[in-house]
């Protein structure tokens, strides 16, 4: 199927700094492109998404910015906080199949994000 | 958020045996759900799509008479998996669709010994 990359696959910060996640796709026919955050053990929650309508969305810490031309896509968290620790993946409705069978999310590799004290 | 419900959570069984699962959206109705696998430190990875009414859609390499898939309802759908081997065991998460977002069932994990 359609690929998304996501890079880096580990990012270490110290608690206050940012941390960017990076991903890319390749099926030109994505139009929506979420983010979730999984702690271990535990179902992947939605952080933020973003629809290709719009180039940049803000939620508090969290920003999410898609360049739809180039096929990318990246998460920031600002001021981050040791809770902020956790495995994120970025993720893009691809279609599936030849047949108009619909569209599911194909997800990056994850990154696992530690944000020390 | 739409809240989807899966069970059981936990699943430990002989090689050899079937393990039924059960993904339901709760406070809305969802005509398509997934199904996810993942292994320790990995992504997730889509088997099947859930049709309801219809038969599922399997993404390649997946074995549809392994990994049966039902969706019966608007609110349920069963994944079993026929025959486990302990390569089946994973952390199996079924998924369903309001409104273009993804919501994630709270996952199974499968030991099969």
């Amino acid at each position: 199927g359609e690929n998304v990359e996501q890079h880096p696959s580990t990012l270490s910060v110290q608690e206050g700094d940012s941390a960017v996640i990076k991903c890319t796709y390749s099926d030109s026919a994505s139009n929506y492109f979420p983010w979730y955050k999984q702690e271990l053990g535990k179902r992947p929650q939605l952080i933020i998404d973003i629809r290709s309508n719009v180039g940049e969305k803000k939620d508090q810490r969290i920003a999410v910015t898609l360049n739809k031309t180039a096929k990318h896509f990246s998460l920031h968290i600002t001021e981050t906080q040791p809770e902020d620790s956790a495995v994120y993946f970025c993720a893009a409705d691809t279609r599936r199949g030849r047949m108009n069978s619909g569209y599911a999310l194909n997800f990056g590799k994850g990154t696992s994000l530690l944000v020390t004290p | 958020g739409a809240v989807v419900s899966q069970h059981p959570s936990r699943v430990i069984c002989k090689s050899g045996t079937s393990v039924k699962i059960e993904c339901r959206s709760l406070d809305f109705q969802a005509t398509t759900m997934f199904w996810y696998r993942q292994f320790p430190k990995q992504s997730l990875m889509l088997m099947a799509t859930s049709n309801e009414g219809s038969k599922a859609t399997y993404e390649q390499g997946v074995e549809k008479d392994k990994f049966l898939i039902n969706h019966a309802s608007l609110t349920l759908s069963t994944l079993t998996v026929t025959s486990a081997h302990p390569e089946d065991s994973s952390f199996y998460i079924c998924s369903a669709r309001a409104h273009e977002t993804q919501y994630f069932g709270p996952g199974t994990r499968l030991l099969v010994l």
